[in-house]
């Protein structure tokens, strides 16, 4: 059965760099999509991108310059960056296995509060 | 971007009810659809996807329907694990964009 599981801090200081990782394991990451998506009380459910194996991407437009996201099939594990954050970047983050376009195994989430 | 509206906001309803959450979409989305569930503190659970197709293990009390703009999710009989958040998705066109959310209360 697959489980995803995200880490990173919880604490990040305005300007800086969110960083978080999510390993994969019950299955191979071959053949699916890898997404992050975000929840906060401001603006409900946020997809902010995806990533296949092969390193292909999708972000969403209103986050696209901020973020990278990448992917170690070695280790079995994707990452996010989102970089120049504010406030308004707090949130619960999830990973999320893509089959297609929506999203049918999720981590449990970590919150990630932006504050000096 | 897709913008997805749920309707109502808030639902209160008994054991046994049946329930209709509506999802609009403001351009056609074909039936490139799913539904959640959220219940507080955890992880959103797929239900449905590509509109009616339900996901493997969920009960079969849950169903999907519409196509185009129009969606509805339908609880044919309410059960206590029932009360939930259910929010919708669209995965037409980027970014994928979800409903704000139908909130399933006791009444």
């Amino acid at each position: 059965q697959v489980q995803l599981q995200e880490s990173g801090p919880g604490l990040v200081k305005p300007s800086e760099t969110l960083s978080l990782t999510c390993t994969v394991s019950g299955v191979s990451m071959s053949s699916y999509y890898w997404n992050y998506i975000r929840q906060s009380a401001g603006k409900g459910l946020e997809w902010i991108g995806r990533i296949y194996t092969s390193g292909t991407t999708n972000y969403n437009p209103s986050l696209k310059s901020r973020v990278t996201m990448s992917v170690d099939t070695s280790k079995n594990q994707f990452s996010l960056r989102l970089s120049s954050v504010t406030a308004a970047d707090t949130a619960v983050y999830f990973c999320a296995r893509g089959a297609g376009g929506y999203f049918d195994s999720w981590g449990q989430g970590t919150l990630v509060t932006v504050s000096s | 971007d897709i913008q997805m509206t749920q309707s109502p906001s808030t639902l209160s309803a008994s054991v046994g009810d049946r329930v209709t959450i509506t999802c609009r979409a403001s351009q056609s989305i074909s039936a490139w659809l799913a539904w959640y569930q959220q219940k507080p503190g955890k992880v959103p659970k797929l239900l449905i996807y590509k509109a009616s197709s339900l996901e493997s293990g969920v009960p079969s009390r849950f169903s999907g329907s519409g196509s185009g703009t129009q969606f509805t999710l339908t609880i044919s009989s309410l059960q206590p694990d029932d009360f939930a958040t259910y929010y919708c998705q669209q995965y037409d066109d980027y970014p994928w964009t979800f409903g704000q959310g139908t909130k399933v209360e006791i009444k």
